[in-house]
């Protein structure tokens, strides 16, 4: 079973528009990535968020975690064409293995 | 610069058939672990290594094996395939609990 799911399975914009995908997770955890993957690419690690943090940027990207509803969005702002992707989060809930979930598709139109 | 590959890219292989793919990182990383990408899925984990001599079992481990004989190297094998183990395969490494560095990917076709 999966950790965490991603809302919404799938999302299309516009260029300069910002981008909001949610992860749900199901037990304790230390930390929360998300991760992009480009078609027919692997996984790229995006971003790390630790369960006593609460908010985390970088660059155009902005991730939050609440503990408290076990849950996670990652915003990105100002989208570009290249921000078209997959994206994952993935949660450390069972020791040290990362559990993803199905991901967003995101596509950005220019 | 370090990095993780993965070989072939892409095979094709017939039913019954033990196949094996490769996978090696050159960041001296003692996590290694190996998952398998189906559409609606994301990514489920098949196998996974901790350090040399050292394999554990994913959730989806049925069908495949791995050996850890060094630090850089993980190959999985198929022991007979399955047309149920048509997927992309990716091969992943991490210093520790953190970031994972991960392959290219291996698409995988059972006929």
């Amino acid at each position: 079973s999966q950790q965490g799911e991603e809302d919404p399975q799938a999302l299309s914009i516009q260029e300069g528009e910002n981008a909001t995908m949610n992860c749900s997770y199901k037990t304790s955890i230390n930390n929360l990535q998300w991760y992009r993957q480009n078609s027919g690419r692997g996984l790229v690690h995006l971003i790390l968020i630790r369960s006593n943090e609460r908010e985390k940027h970088s660059g155009r990207l902005r991730v939050t975690l609440d503990t408290s509803k076990k849950s996670s969005s990652l915003l990105i702002t100002a989208s570009r064409a290249a921000d078209t992707a997959s994206y994952f989060c993935a949660t450390d809930g069972y020791g040290n293995k990362l559990v993803f979930g199905a991901g967003t598709i995101l596509r950005v139109k220019s | 610069d370090a990095e993780i590959t993965q070989s072939p890219r892409h095979k094709i292989t017939e039913t019954g058939r033990q196949v094996t793919l490769a996978c090696h990182q050159t960041w001296n990383h003692n996590n290694m672990f190996w998952y398998r990408q189906d559409l609606g899925h994301g990514l489920r984990l098949i196998h996974y290594s901790y350090g040399v001599q050292d394999t554990n079992k994913g959730e989806v481990s049925d069908g495949y094996s791995v050996s850890r004989s060094n630090t850089e190297d993980l190959p999985l094998t198929l022991e007979s395939a399955a047309s149920s183990q048509t997927s992309v395969y990716f091969c992943a490494s991490a210093k520790n609990t953190d970031t994972q560095y991960f392959g290219p990917g291996t698409r995988l076709t059972v006929l």
